[in-house]
């Protein structure tokens, strides 16, 4: 299985501020995923990032607000914009394991506050 | 709309107890994942479950698929306290010549007492 690390995993940011998110994965994956999850909830996709193309958002989710950079296959950021205390959560990145399975495999994750 | 469905979403056990979780999914797939994630912790891979039938133990866990009924258990046998974590079933509800899609359950809370 691939691993993920992020950077940084947890942050505290004053309100209208940005944040930038990084994922590195030890190998070249063609489809990496951004989730967000609010405290005790599920995981809801942001986006899907293919390296080469524009990241495909989720409905409720646009560039502006989660603009997502894919520059390479084992390297994404994904930014808060304009934050506000709503944006306060956890993001999580991840990324598709082998062909057969599907199964996505996850980051530690980073955990925002938005004060 | 698709739906995953999770219950229950809060189960409190004794260990040595057994006890079945049940994801229920209103889409057509074949495909399901069970994910376990401890308190401030990341997402780990339990299950993966590929076809019809499909049955997968590790541990004092089994997981089971039924296509056709569309639903998959998460079977806990003789608990410890170890297992408890919230659970999470996903569902490949990719459609054809689009974007690979997973739909999640809302995830239940396990808490095994000693």
């Amino acid at each position: 299985s691939a691993v993920i690390s992020q950077k940084p995993s947890r942050d505290i940011c004053q309100r209208g501020t940005s944040l930038t998110i990084q994922c590195q994965v030890d190998s070249q994956v063609t489809m990496m995923f951004w989730y967000r999850q609010q405290p005790g909830q599920s995981l809801t996709l942001i986006a899907t990032a293919n390296q080469g193309s524009e990241a495909t958002y989720e409905s409720g989710f646009v560039i502006d607000k989660f603009p997502i950079s894919r520059p390479n296959l084992t390297f994404s950021t994904l930014t808060v914009s304009n934050m506000s205390p709503e944006d306060s959560s956890i993001y999580l990145c991840s990324v598709e394991g082998e062909r057969e399975s599907y199964e996505q495999y996850f980051g530690p994750g980073t955990r925002l506050t938005v004060t | 709309e698709l739906k995953v469905e999770q219950n229950p979403l809060f189960l409190s056990m004794q260990e040595g107890k057994n006890y079945t979780i049940y994801c229920n999914y209103s889409t057509t797939s074949d495909r399901l994942y069970w994910y376990r994630q401890d308190p401030g912790k990341s997402l780990e891979s339990l299950f993966v479950l590929l076809s019809n039938g499909a049955v997968k133990q590790e541990g004092r866990l089994m997981a089971s698929l039924d296509t056709k009924a569309r639903l998959s258990t998460l079977h806990i046998t003789a608990a410890v306290h170890d297992l408890s974590a919230t659970y999470f079933c996903a569902v490949d509800a990719t459609p054809m010549d689009s974007n690979y899609q997973l739909i999640w359950g809302a995830g239940t809370k396990l808490i095994i007492k000693p």
